[in-house]
This record gives C-alpha cells, sequence and structure tokens, in this order.
C-alpha cells in the first residue's frame, strides 16, 4: 500500500518561471492538503481540495499560487513567475473520505523547491 | 495562529522515557490533540491523538489532563532514532476544512 506519493522531490527554477508540484494521494483517500514549510519554521496550511473542490485555500497566497486535485490525477501546486521567496519545502497530505472526524493526514516525502 | 505551546528544545538520554508537553488552554471541547513529528526534513509522521482519554499505540502515549488544558506525549523508551521536530496540533473537526494549524514544535535531541 504505497504511501503519498509527491515529484519532483527536488525542484530548481530560475526567476520568473513556472513550478509545478504533484502529489498523488494514498490509495482510497479523497482529500488532500498542501502545505509550505520554510527553513527552520513549522508547516504552514496552504490549501485543502476534494475531487475537482476547492474547499479551503485560506492559506494560499493570492497571486501566482493555484491548485487543483482533477476527477482523474494527481493534485498539482502551480507557482507561476516563482521568487526567490518561494524556495521552501512543499508538504502534501491526504485523508480518507471524511467518515471520521478525526482521521488524521498521512504526509508524503515533500518537493524541495530552490528558485535562484 | 497556532493553538499551542511547546518549549522550543529538550534533551532525552537513550533508554529513557522522553515526556513532551503541550499547553492548548484555549482547545474546545470537540477539539482532538494530535502528535506528529519530523526527522530531519522528511515528512512529518503520525504519532498519536486524543480527545479526552489518555492513549496509548505502539509508538508513544499520550496524557490529557482533565481540564484538557494541557498533554503530554510520552516516548517510553527513547532511541537514536526518535531525535526529531515534535508538533503538538489542535484541530477542530467543525471548522469544516480539518487542516493542521502547525506551531514551532519541540525539538528532541536524544543522547547516546
Amino acid at each position: 500500500n504505497a504511501g503519498v506519493m509527491q515529484n519532483p522531490r527536488h525542484l530548481v527554477r530560475r526567476r520568473g518561471q513556472e513550478a509545478r508540484l504533484r502529489c498523488s494521494p494514498m490509495k482510497g483517500h479523497s482529500h488532500v492538503y498542501w502545505y509550505r514549510q520554510l527553513p527552520e519554521e513549522g508547516l504552514k496550511f496552504m490549501v485543502y481540495l476534494q475531487k475537482e473542490n476547492i474547499i479551503d485555500e485560506s492559506g494560499m497566497p493570492k497571486e501566482r499560487f493555484s491548485a487543483e486535485f482533477p476527477k482523474e490525477g494527481p493534485s498539482i501546486l502551480r507557482i507561476q513567475q516563482v521568487v526567490r521567496g518561494d524556495s521552501a519545502a512543499y508538504f502534501c497530505a491526504s485523508s480518507p473520505p471524511l467518515g471520521l472526524a478525526e482521521d488524521e493526514q498521512f504526509f508524503g516525502p515533500g518537493t524541495r523547491l530552490t528558485v535562484l | 495562529d497556532a493553538k499551542t505551546t511547546q518549549p522550543p528544545s529538550m534533551d532525552c538520554a537513550e533508554g529513557r522515557a522522553a515526556n513532551l508537553p503541550c499547553n492548548h488552554s484555549t482547545i474546545s471541547g470537540n477539539e482532538y490533540v494530535y502528535w506528529y513529528r519530523q526527522i530531519h526534513s522528511q515528512g512529518p509522521q503520525y504519532i498519536i491523538h486524543g480527545l479526552k482519554n489518555n492513549e496509548t499505540n505502539e509508538m508513544a502515549s499520550l496524557i490529557i489532563t482533565e481540564d484538557r488544558k494541557s498533554s503530554t506525549l510520552i516516548l517510553p523508551h527513547a532511541t537514536l532514532r526518535d531525535t526529531a521536530v515534535y508538533y503538538c496540533i489542535v484541530r477542530s473537526p467543525l471548522s469544516g476544512t480539518y487542516k493542521y494549524i502547525f506551531g514551532t514544535g519541540t525539538r528532541l535531541k536524544v543522547l547516546a
């Protein structure tokens, strides 16, 4: 039973380029969360998605960032026109359909984005 | 903003119990307490969670005070591999989003 998968694990972009981060949730999970972690800090919530729906994007920057979780395929976090401040580790987590309010989230290994 | 307060760092001797405290004085009656840890820069790993009662699993024990304003994660026999940042998280099941709000955690160092 594969866990949450993220790719690429490391991504290098130059300022102004686009970054696309992919997340495949655990089998049977239909809820995906994206978090960002700056060096020496805790994880910060960005967005929560269900299949084809954005449920909560209160942590997403207003510009340049977008996320989707299509009916088929992985969830995508897209960062347009990257800047150096976007350099961080981006973690994806998934959870089962919300049958239980206490379902925990399972995290992937993260994508480390470096903007030159 | 994080609803929890944790000491920034702790040391523990290998083989001894590690007791990690967490203050969550504003917790509501339906909010769960979760513990995760992050080893090096890996993805956070679930440890345990609870609502009111103390909980135990193969990894750890969670002791929640009767007033629920604080809790303690206990690693009964710490090993070097338990060196990590430990996060205490309070999550409301009624928020509609189930998102985690991480604080800065406790950096536990297990000493040989």
